[in-house]
């Protein structure tokens, strides 16, 4: 199974700012999704990243609110913008490898 | 639409003890289904996975599933219980039809805590 690097691991951000989190993988792979995991919740899709394309965002996610870069087929970003405290959580970035899928250790959020 | 149902939010068993962990989906075609575990400020471990054949899986950490298709379920289960189980475990489904998608749809999750 592939191996993500994630981060920042945590951060704790002003509301009105943004915040980029990276996602690093060792092996080159087609798709990467990223995740949002609020407080006590489940986990939620936020877009599919595929390289060299716009990102596909689910239904109630906005590339205003969440641009995604997949410049590679290892690395994608995902950037949290004018964020306010709703966006407290835990953000995970996956990618699927001959069915296994891989989840980065997260970045968790705090906006005040 | 596809959709994953965790009915126990939080289980509290004894170390030693067995665990048998609920899971629904709601699926048209042959689902693909996981099994996470998140322990506290941890990313997703996967347990295991079923997508076809032997409906009895087999995952890392002495857990086991199994598939039934005629109750829409695949129950995560563990004969015996360590302290170091307890964490949050979340069922999930692929999106894809038929196919892998390449992403998921996750249940709420049930917490798990273990007494000495």
């Amino acid at each position: 199974s592939a191996v993500i690097s994630q981060k920042p691991s945590r951060d704790i951000c002003q509301r009105g700012t943004s915040l980029t989190i990276q996602c690093q993988v060792d092996s080159q792979v087609t798709m990467m999704f990223w995740y949002r995991q609020q407080p006590g919740q489940s986990l939620t899709l936020i877009a599919t990243a595929n390289q060299g394309s716009e990102a596909t965002y689910e239904s109630g996610f906005v590339i205003d609110k969440f641009p995604i870069s997949r410049p590679n087929l290892t690395f994608s970003t995902l950037t949290v913008s004018n964020m306010s405290p709703e966006d407290s959580s835990i953000y995970l970035c996956s990618v699927e490898v001959n069915y296994g899928y891989t989840f980065g250790s997260g970045t968790r959020l705090t906006v005040v | 639409a596809q959709s994953v149902t965790q009915p126990d939010i939080h289980i509290t068993v004894s170390e030693g003890a067995s665990l048998e962990l609920r899971c629904n989906y709601s699926y048209g075609a042959t689902p693909y289904l996981f099994w996470y575990v998140q322990s506290p400020g941890q990313g997703l471990q996967l347990l295991l996975k079923y997508f076809s054949g032997d409906t009895l899986v087999q995952g890392i950490k002495g857990f086991e599933a199994e598939f039934k298709r005629s109750q829409s379920s695949f129950n995560l289960r563990k004969p015996s219980v360590h302290w170091s189980d307890a964490a949050e475990y979340f069922c999930a489904v692929d999106r894809g039809d038929g196919g892998s998608q390449g992403n998921l749809i996750f249940g709420k999750g049930t917490k798990l805590s273990v007494k000495p």
